[in-house]
């Protein structure tokens, strides 16, 4: 158990929706980061939060948002969903903000877009 | 652009013997580098990590190579033994300036140890 706890853990929905996926970080750690992985592209940063400030971007399209709220637990929204959206979404924290450290990864939400 | 390569999708070692895993990248700004193992249905686990000033880090079963003028880092199990069945991330981070970072991961391999 990483202690980085991800939900829904399934999510089926339609084109052009909205959905917000949800993570609880280790307990003690700022930084929290999200991941795409879809079965061609492997795992893909998306974006870093840490201590309730954007930290760094990756490859995020600008129909998804994050954000960290005070009590430390992020949110991913994803609109206007494209069948190519499906695909794994990796939560993980850290307790600092480098990406040299190690991280934990929640056990992901899968979203399937019908 | 794959900056960050793993060229063996997968794997496939005996028990007891020893497991290579290879990861070659492209960008030298890089300058760390960790491994991550994912079994099914779950997120990945950090396994073992190296940053650019050395060439070689151990852990127990687990060493990581490192050699920077090639490009390529390797992470060799041994003994190997069927819990480390699983796919193996590598990662690779660069300082792109200030407190801003990215990490880039390889597409896996899966290792499957045979008992």
């Amino acid at each position: 158990d990483s202690g980085v706890t991800q939900t829904p853990k399934h999510l089926i929905t339609a084109t052009g929706q909205r959905v917000t996926l949800r993570c609880s970080p280790r307990s003690g750690d700022l930084s929290v980061y999200w991941y795409q992985q879809s079965l061609d592209q492997g795992l893909q940063f998306l974006i870093q939060y840490y201590n309730g400030e954007e930290r760094a971007k990756g490859n995020i399209l600008e129909r998804f948002s994050a954000q960290q709220f005070p009590d430390l637990h992020s949110e991913l929204n994803l609109s206007s969903l494209e069948l190519g959206d499906s695909a794994l979404y990796f939560c993980a924290s850290s307790p600092e903000g480098g990406f040299n450290q190690p991280q934990h990864f929640g056990d992901g939400t899968r979203l399937s877009i019908l | 652009d794959q900056q960050v390569k793993q060229n063996s999708p997968s794997l496939s070692v005996q028990e007891g013997r020893i497991s290579i895993l290879n990861c070659d990248y492209t960008n030298s700004m890089f300058d760390y580098f960790l491994w991550y193992k994912k079994y099914p249905a779950e997120g990945p686990t950090f396994l073992i990590s190296i940053s650019s000033i050395k060439d070689k880090n151990e852990d127990g079963r687990f060493t990581v190579f490192l050699n920077k003028s090639a490009k390529h880092l390797s992470l060799h199990i041994v003994p190997s033994q069927p819990g480390d069945s699983a796919v193996y991330f590598c990662a690779a981070s660069e300082n792109s300036g200030g407190s801003n970072y990215k990490l880039t991961f390889g597409k896996g391999t899966l290792l499957t140890v045979n008992p």
